[in-house]
């Protein structure tokens, strides 16, 4: 079966630092791979998604970049960070017709 | 443009039956999903609708019309755990992207 894992679980960074946040899938190939910011109190915003290695599409224009080095894994970074990027990162991988969330990662700005 | 809505919050009684409705405006139609987030975890999959019709998973079962644009989530026999919040999503065009709804918020009272 699939599963998909994220890390860290938590994690409070001061405004201005970077971010790296990593998802992995097992038990699936060549999935797409999607992730999502949810701010506290609100919906899911996508951010980015990936159909392959190395394709990269953004949704939304702001200090956050994505990488897809391998196949199953799908990362997301940030150089400097704002006090508005806090919120819930999940990150996705969705087969023909369902769509899976990982546990997620929820990031403090401070 | 692009956009889901449903109610923001919505009460019901343990026992009882509920029914989430949402509607829908996209410039694509692949399939119609809801999920399921408790409060501080990520969203777990319910069920995916792509013909018109009721498909029923145990309590839970989720209805679509493709022409009026709308869907509902049926919960049957409700129980304290099913307090969550409750988010439709679309998949909106050829690249498999969810554009999600805000979610409806369902407290189970006893």
């Amino acid at each position: 079966s699939q599963t998909i894992h994220q890390w860290p679980a938590t994690l409070v960074q001061p405004v201005g630092s970077p971010l790296s946040l990593e998802c992995t899938v097992e038990g699936t190939s060549n999935p797409n791979l999607y992730w999502y910011r949810q701010a506290a109190g609100r919906g899911l915003q996508l951010l980015f998604y990936s159909v392959g290695i190395g394709q990269i599409s953004s949704e939304v224009p702001q200090n956050l970049s994505a990488s897809r080095p391998q196949d199953r894994q799908f990362i997301l970074s940030s150089k400097k960070l704002l006090l508005s990027d806090s919120g819930f990162y999940l990150c996705a991988w969705r087969e023909t017709y369902e769509q899976y969330f990982g546990p997620g990662t929820r990031l403090t700005v401070t | 443009g692009q956009n889901i809505d449903q109610p923001t919050e919505m009460t019901a009684t343990e026992g009882a039956i509920v029914q989430i409705n949402c509607t829908y405006q996209t410039s694509g139609f692949n399939g119609l999903f809801w999920y399921q987030q408790h409060a501080g975890e990520a969203p777990t999959f319910l069920s995916y609708n792509v013909l018109d019709g009721l498909e029923e998973k145990g309590r839970f079962s989720s209805f679509l019309s493709r022409s009026k644009g709308y869907s509902y989530l049926l919960l049957k026999e409700l129980q304290m755990k099913d307090s969550a919040s409750y988010l439709c999503a679309v998949d909106g065009g050829a690249t498999n992207k969810l554009i999600f709804g805000t979610g409806t918020l369902l407290a189970v009272q006893p």
